[in-house]
């Protein structure tokens, strides 16, 4: 089944604790995106990749850092997390990003920090 | 930057009626327009997409209009189900704006039977 997944599903954690949620796709997608949803404020891009070893900024990119290594996957790191960084995170991928392309979602990552 | 407009009311329809959502936004003219479907605690759903050139597109019980002198979007659910009962989030992509798709914030349609 074509997918994207992302773990863990659920992830309470304190303030400076360095966390990773992961990110993988079995589509052969070479674009890849995390994004952030917070009531009233929407889906706002954190990250995205064009290809391997292709990252650039989105819209919010301060306190997150991704890495593609493998065109596969696409982890978000939060080397300091920060309150302010409780949300809900989407994983998101698309054969590229060419003007008919559709995003596939993954299920989401409800991150708290305390 | 591109800003996108949905009613962040929710709309409350009765069964059987059409469910009328708008998208509207300033700045940029985008190439194209997509519609997505998200459930609580869910990832969206693609669900259509409309191009500039395109006036109207529609997928089953769903139909998307496209003005782009308006600089809106229509998104309409006929004959609507409660299991229509959703989010939906239109998505503007505009080449001046680089490789990002922009969303907006979504409408909650709630449909009663």
């Amino acid at each position: 089944e074509a997918q994207v997944t992302q773990n863990p599903r659920y992830l309470i954690t304190v303030t400076g604790k360095k966390l990773t949620v992961t990110c993988s796709q079995n589509m052969n997608h070479e674009y890849m995106s995390w994004y952030r949803q917070d009531p009233g404020l929407g889906l706002r891009q954190i990250y995205y990749s064009m290809n391997v070893e292709v990252t650039d900024k989105g819209d919010v990119p301060e306190g997150y850092k991704v890495s593609r290594k493998e065109k596969r996957n696409f982890p978000l790191i939060l080397e300091s997390p920060s309150p302010n960084q409780t949300s809900l995170y989407f994983c998101a991928s698309s054969t590229n990003r060419g003007p008919n392309e559709k995003l596939f979602f993954g299920s989401g990552t409800q991150l708290s920090v305390l | 930057s591109q800003k996108i407009e949905q009613n962040s009311e929710a709309l409350n329809i009765q069964e059987g009626k059409t469910a009328t959502l708008t998208c509207n936004y300033t700045n940029y003219s985008p190439a194209y327009l997509q519609w997505y479907r998200q459930d609580p605690g869910r990832g969206p759903v693609f669900l259509l997409l409309i191009r500039e050139n395109e006036k109207e597109k529609r997928k089953e019980r769903l139909k998307v209009t496209f003005d782009t002198t308006l600089k809106q979007s229509l998104f309409h659910i006929t004959a609507s189900q409660p299991a229509d009962s959703a989010t939906y989030l239109c998505a503007l992509d505009a080449a001046a704006a680089g490789n990002k798709l922009t969303f907006g914030g979504g409408t909650r349609v709630l449909v009663k039977p």
